[in-house]
This record gives C-alpha cells, structure tokens and sequence, in this order.
C-alpha cells in the first residue's frame, strides 16, 4: 500500500530563516504530488502541484518554491520566512483520491 | 459566491445519533467529490469518494451527491465518540477545491 511521509513534524522557526519540508512516497511511481497550507479558519489552500521530476506548478504567489528532485520526493523551501509563513502544511498524493500525510506544523516567530 | 461552501459548525450530537454534514458548490464542471475525517494536529483521512450523482454506502458512513442541486451530504449512522473531528469536503478535477470543514463533537 502506498504511504506519505513528511518530516519534520513540527518546527519553530524565526522570521527570516530558511525553511526546507520533506515529503517521501512510497509503494506508487511517477505520483502526482500536491503541497497544501491550512491555517486557522482558512481551509486548504493548494501551494504547489507535480506530475513529474523537475515539473512543478505554482497556484498561489508567495515566497514558497517547491522541487521535485526524483520521483517521489517533494521539497518545499523557503529562503526567508514570514510570520504569515506559519501553518500546518500538509503534503499529498493522487491515484484518483487524494492521500494526505501527517503534516509539518510550522510555527515562525 | 464561493466555489464551495461548508457550514463550519460546531454540531454537537448524542453518541447514536444520526448526523448529516453538507457542501454546496457553484462550479457544475466538478465530477469528484471526497469527504476527509481530520483529527485535531493530525493530516486530513480520506473517507468517501465518489464521482457520480447518488450515493454511496461505506460502513456507518453515507456520502451523498445531487449533481443537479450542486450539495453532497456525508451522513455518519450511530455516532460514536471516535467521530469527534473536523469533516472537509473536497471536490473538483485536476485541482481539488476543499471546504473550510465542520467541527463535530459526538458526546457519550
């Protein structure tokens, strides 16, 4: 079966430092990966998407960047964080559904 | 009009009780529809999927879609303590659009 990992879990970070998200698949090849946001009372918000290695589409504005450096693993940096940097971030995976992973709760202060 | 619309709650509910949750959407191009169990500090669990109107039976959980109308209901059968979460739809193509969620708190 097919299962995400993210690490770290949760980080606190302050406000200008760089910031590096890892996510892992595993049991599927050539996923389409997803990296979402939740905030507080803000519902999902879709980040970056990737059909492939080194294929990467951006759906919002932000001082985020994402790679794809093999198949299965998906990266989401930042060179300077903000404070409205902070948040749950959650990576994902498609077969047809949606398959999340636990989250990285990032905190910047 | 938002894209996809969810009351936020909270619903408090009985253990036992039936409980239904709810999503409108504006957008008629959508054709798959999930519903997601979130745990507090925890990653959204998929729960239903479905791409055609009707419904769909899994367990004590029921997902519902009335593409006409644009509303999909998730309806939890003898609610038990365990269900106490945020629920959050989820629907689009290529691109999921998800509703700000419904916090639910079955009560023994």
């Amino acid at each position: 079966s097919q299962t995400i990992h993210q690490w770290p879990a949760t980080l606190v970070q302050p406000v200008g430092s760089p910031l590096s998200l890892e996510c892992t698949v595993e049991g599927t090849s050539n996923p389409n990966l997803y990296w979402y946001r939740q905030a507080a009372g803000r519902g999902l918000q879709l980040l970056f998407y990737s059909v492939g290695i080194g294929q990467i589409s951006s759906e919002v504005p932000q001082n985020l960047s994402a790679s794809r450096p093999q198949d299965r693993q998906f990266i989401l940096s930042s060179k300077k964080l903000l404070l409205s940097d902070s948040g749950f971030y959650l990576c994902a995976w498609r077969g047809g559904e949606l398959f999340f992973g636990e989250g990285s709760r990032l905190t910047v202060l | 009009q938002k894209e996809v619309e969810q009351d936020p709650g909270p619903l408090s509910v009985p253990e036992g009780a039936i409980v239904s949750l709810n999503c409108t959407y504006s957008n008629s191009a959508f054709q798959y529809f999930m519903w997601y169990r979130q745990y507090s500090r925890k990653g959204p669990e998929l729960l239903m999927y479905t791409y055609s109107s009707g419904n769909k039976e899994d367990g004590r959980f029921t997902a519902q879609v009335d593409k006409s109308s644009k509303y999909i209901s998730l309806f939890i059968r003898d609610s038990q303590p365990s269900d106490s979460a945020t629920y959050l739809c989820a629907m689009g193509n290529y691109k999921l659009t998800f509703g700000k969620g419904t916090l639910l708190t079955v009560n023994p």
